[in-house]
């Protein structure tokens, strides 16, 4: 079965701290790896976006991808009061092209709080 | 990123009414549109992929003639819950993809069935 897995959280982290938050996820043939923000009652808001091997930098923000561990990760240094949300992790496990752009499968999201 | 609105934000109605949703591409011309579902403490479900001038594809589970889909413009696909019902009160939100893989979304619609 085609899952996202996120570790379950919530995760808890002094501001001025780094976050980690992971993401596993189970089909091997899956090419385009996204982080959404969502806030309490909102919609998501895309973060970031990872194709390739490696870590992407963004701001305080920074993607790792390892397609060989089918792991990718975010990590938020500096974390800021106002990076309290939740973050989900998505894929595309569809590339059949055609219709099936853009399909994406969630994880269940993991709840990050960031304290003074 | 892309710039999508959904309309209403927020709908009460009754057991048995139907309601309308509608989302709105304002910056691109959107073949392709997600719909998907939260429910409180949930993580998104799709529901349907839309796509402009041709029938909806609907995920395994969501029923087809209960959830309406049409994508008549590239600007606009809306979704119809028909003969609401109290479970049918969620978070509805819509996405737009723009021929690639990254998606946007709409602010949500949050759905309540008395």
């Amino acid at each position: 079965q085609k899952e996202v897995e996120q570790n379950s959280g919530p995760l808890s982290v002094p501001e001025g701290a780094i976050a980690s938050l992971n993401c596993t996820y189970s089909d091997r043939g899956s090419q385009s790896f996204f982080w959404y923000r969502q806030y309490s009652g909102k919609s998501p808001e895309l973060i970031m976006s990872i194709y390739s091997n490696g870590d992407k930098e963004d701001g305080r923000f920074t993607a790792q991808l390892n397609k060989a561990s089918q792991y990718v990760s975010l990590l938020i240094r500096d974390s800021q009061p106002s990076d309290s949300a939740t973050y989900l992790c998505a894929v595309n496990m569809d590339r059949a092209g055609g219709t099936s752009y853009g399909k994406l499968t969630f994880g269940q999201g993991t709840i990050l709080t960031v304290h003074p | 990123g892309a710039v999508v609105s959904q309309h209403p934000s927020r709908v009460i109605c009754k057991s048995g009414t139907s309601v309308k949703i509608e989302c709105r591409s304002l910056d691109f011309q959107a073949t392709t549109m997600f719909w998907y579902r939260q429910f409180p403490k949930q993580s998104l479900m799709l529901m349907a992929t839309s796509n402009e001038g041709s029938k909806a594809t609907y995920e395994q589970g969501v029923e087809k003639d209960k959830f309406l889909i049409n994508h008549a413009s590239l600007t606009l696909s809306t979704l119809t819950v028909t003969s609401a019902h109290p479970e049918d009160s969620s978070f509805y939100i819509c996405s737009q993809s723009q021929q690639t893989d990254t998606q946007y979304f709409g602010p949500g619609t949050r759905l309540t069935v008395l």
